[in-house]
């Protein structure tokens, strides 16, 4: 089964609302990152948040590690915000197992 | 200035042909990752390597040989490429494997 399970699976918001978006996992996590995929492609990495609460700018991530689960809080949503977020868990130190993504769109 | 640069930007290649994909670090990190992503599905894992070493192979075909001349380097070597090698392929790296990961911009393999 999937190691990740992200929710939702799209968001349309307009400019100036919050989101809030989900991230569940089935393994341990060692590490936990929240990416931002540019409608182009390219990867960011925004977040690494494994256990606790961070923020950065706009963005807060809380990840409780025995429930599994992670969340991004992005506040007063920007068009420029527009893309894919994705959730990825590192179980075993090698590698990274990513979700599916939420696809937000913020309209003007 | 980039810090990991991934070269070619954009590839075209037939079936049956080899290429290999650059991948160059500039951020001092130990460990390097290739990583595969196809049309609407997620990103997967592929290599993982640690001081030039193969700390894990996730891909099943022996088509796929990661190559690392040097600590910031790791490349990827494909051989015998089909249609459903297309693909973006991102290279990442680490300072260490429990650390964060960073990502190239990714290269874009379209296979005839």
């Amino acid at each position: 089964g999937q190691q990740v399970q992200q929710s939702p699976a799209s968001l349309v918001l307009q400019e100036g609302e919050n989101a809030e978006l989900q991230c569940n996992f089935s393994s341990t996590a060692t590490q936990l990152q929240w990416f931002y995929q540019s409608p182009g492609g390219s990867l960011v990495s925004l977040l690494s948040n494994p256990s606790g609460t961070k923020h950065t700018g706009r963005l807060t991530s809380t990840t409780v590690t025995k429930e599994r689960r992670s969340s991004l809080h992005i506040s007063s949503s920007q068009t420029t915000d527009s893309g894919t977020y994705l959730c990825a868990i590192d179980p075993s130190n090698n590698r990274i197992f990513f979700g599916d993504g939420t696809q937000l769109v913020v309209k003007p | 200035d980039p810090k990991i640069i991934q070269k070619p930007k954009y590839l075209v290649a037939v079936t049956g042909s080899e290429k290999i994909l650059i991948c160059e670090q500039y951020l001092g990190h130990n460990a390097m990752y290739w990583y595969r992503q196809s049309a609407k599905k997620p990103l997967e894992f592929m290599f993982s390597y640690s001081y030039q070493k193969l700390m894990d192979n996730q891909t099943a075909s022996s088509r796929f040989q990661p190559q690392s001349s040097k600590k910031n380097h790791l490349d990827l070597q494909i051989t015998a490429l089909k249609p459903d090698d297309s693909a973006t392929y991102f290279c990442a790296s680490s300072q260490g494997t429990f650390y964060e990961q960073y990502f190239g911009p990714g290269t874009r393999l379209t296979v005839l």
